[in-house]
């Protein structure tokens, strides 16, 4: 089954306003999790990356202040797209590493977030 | 920069055929190589994960192949399903198990039963 849940999967909202996408890693803690938007018919494109108490870490063009990343708890992190504009319409994927034994790490995707600006 | 490339972008093919997807990455120097599957509006599902030391990974009717010398590897899919039908997603991974993932174009396979 899942272990990595997002809420909403699909989300309709107008444009100026803002939407928070929630990533939840279910059983385990989750230290790091990864923040993806996917274009239609193009690939993944890494956004930020999520540390629990402590400020995310964003890629090279990627606008800090629209995209705010909350990762409050080792469960929980939290996108916030701020003043929403239609090309902010995406899919956004989370995703988080499930400690295994040892040193082995297991990366779960979310089943992602469809947004759609309108 | 480091970039992932997939060949071909779209590939149709008869049920039963044995297809081979490409990806190529312009930096050898990955920690592994990771090979995903998306359905249309889906999440990603992880088919086979092959470590830098490794040279293939198998399941079921998948084989995946890591060339680091040339940047490449391949997927191979033996006896091909409808089911099979998503997009195909190669993702690398550069300096340690937990660091980002660098993803390819992808390649849209439709198996045509």
């Amino acid at each position: 089954g899942a272990v990595v849940s997002q809420h909403p999967s699909r989300v309709i909202c107008k444009s100026g306003t803002s939407v928070k996408i929630e990533c939840r890693s279910l059983d385990f803690q989750a230290t790091t999790m990864f923040w993806y938007r996917q274009f239609p018919k193009q690939s993944l494109m890494l956004m930020a990356t999520s540390n629990e108490g402590s400020k995310a870490t964003y890629e090279q063009g990627v606008e800090k202040d629209k995209f705010l990343i909350n990762h409050a708890s080792l469960t929980l992190s939290t996108l916030t797209v701020t003043s929403a504009h239609p090309e902010d319409s995406s899919f956004y994927i989370c995703s988080a590493f499930r400690p295994t034994t040892g040193v082995k790490r297991e990366q779960y995707f979310g089943p992602g977030t469809r947004l759609t600006v309108t | 920069k480091q970039e992932v490339t997939q060949i071909p972008a779209a590939l149709s093919v008869p049920e039963g055929e044995n297809l081979v997807l490409n990806c190529s990455f312009t930096d050898s120097a990955i920690y592994n190589l990771q090979w995903f599957r998306q359905d249309p509006g889906k999440g990603l599902t992880s088919l086979l994960l092959i470590q830098s030391s490794q040279r293939e990974q198998t399941s079921g009717r998948l084989n995946a192949s890591l060339d680091k010398s040339s940047g490449r590897s391949t997927l191979y899919i033996a006896a091909s399903q409808p089911g099979d039908s998503a997009t195909y997603l190669c993702a690398v991974r550069y300096g340690g198990a937990t660091n980002k993932l660098i993803f390819g174009t992808g390649t849209l396979l439709a198996v045509q039963p």
